[in-house]
């Protein structure tokens, strides 16, 4: 089902936890991209990876941190920091070659209370 | 940075009509457009995407067009089935860059 998958489907946390959302893929792609998904904004960039051990910000990182330390894996923090965390979350993967079709993961649902 | 605006937020149109959807974007560097279709509760998916050296592009009942001189590229959907309603985004980015997304269009087919 595309070889990018994302865990749990589903999270609930209390409000001033960190949390953690998963993202791994199996298409040897280079580049990983985190977005958030909120009603009436579409797709907004939080972090992308576009090499192991580097990253950078996207247009709304704030309260967000990631890392790379593996090529199949992107995981993403949710820090007590972000004020708005309850949000529908996706990870995408790509090649950097001739192909830019990113592939989206099947997405987590934050809600945080 | 990249902007991209897509109009409308919401279309309805009844089945069998054609659906247009029109997105501006800021960056006259951008040379790849493309466009996800998000069914309720699943991922986006790549429908159709264009690159700038090509004004149009088309599969089966979708096509695409783009004026690099005005900034603009639309989607085209023709002889709308039920199974078209979805919310459609566009894209656009330069080279390597990071995608720009517009902010979506719920389309609703009518049967």
């Amino acid at each position: 089902d595309g070889g990018i998958t994302q865990s749990p489907k589903y999270l609930f946390r209390k409000e001033g936890q960190n949390v953690t959302l998963s993202c791994e893929q199996n298409l040897n792609h280079d580049a990983m991209y985190w977005y958030r998904q909120d009603p009436g904004q579409g797709l907004r960039l939080i972090y992308y990876s576009q090499i192991v051990n580097d990253f950078q910000k996207g247009d709304i990182a704030e309260g967000y941190s990631v890392s790379r330390e593996k090529k199949e894996s992107f995981p993403l923090t949710v820090t007590s920091a972000q004020k708005n965390p309850t949000a529908f979350y996706l990870c995408a993967s790509s090649r950097l070659a001739d192909r830019h079709e990113q592939y989206f993961g099947p997405g987590t649902r934050l809600t945080v209370t | 940075g990249e902007n991209v605006e897509q109009h409308p937020s919401t279309l309805s149109v009844q089945e069998g009509d054609s659906a247009v959807i029109k997105c501006t974007y800021s960056d006259s560097a951008s040379n790849y457009f493309p466009w996800y279709k998000q069914e309720l509760g699943k991922r986006p998916q790549l429908i159709i995407d264009i690159r700038s050296n090509v004004g149009e592009k088309k599969d089966q009942r979708i096509a695409v067009t783009l004026n690099k001189t005005a900034k603009h590229f639309s989607l085209h959907i023709t002889e709308t089935q039920p199974e078209d309603s979805a919310v459609y985004f566009c894209a656009a980015k330069f080279g390597n860059e990071k995608l720009t997304f517009g902010t979506g269009t719920r389309l609703t087919i009518i049967p």
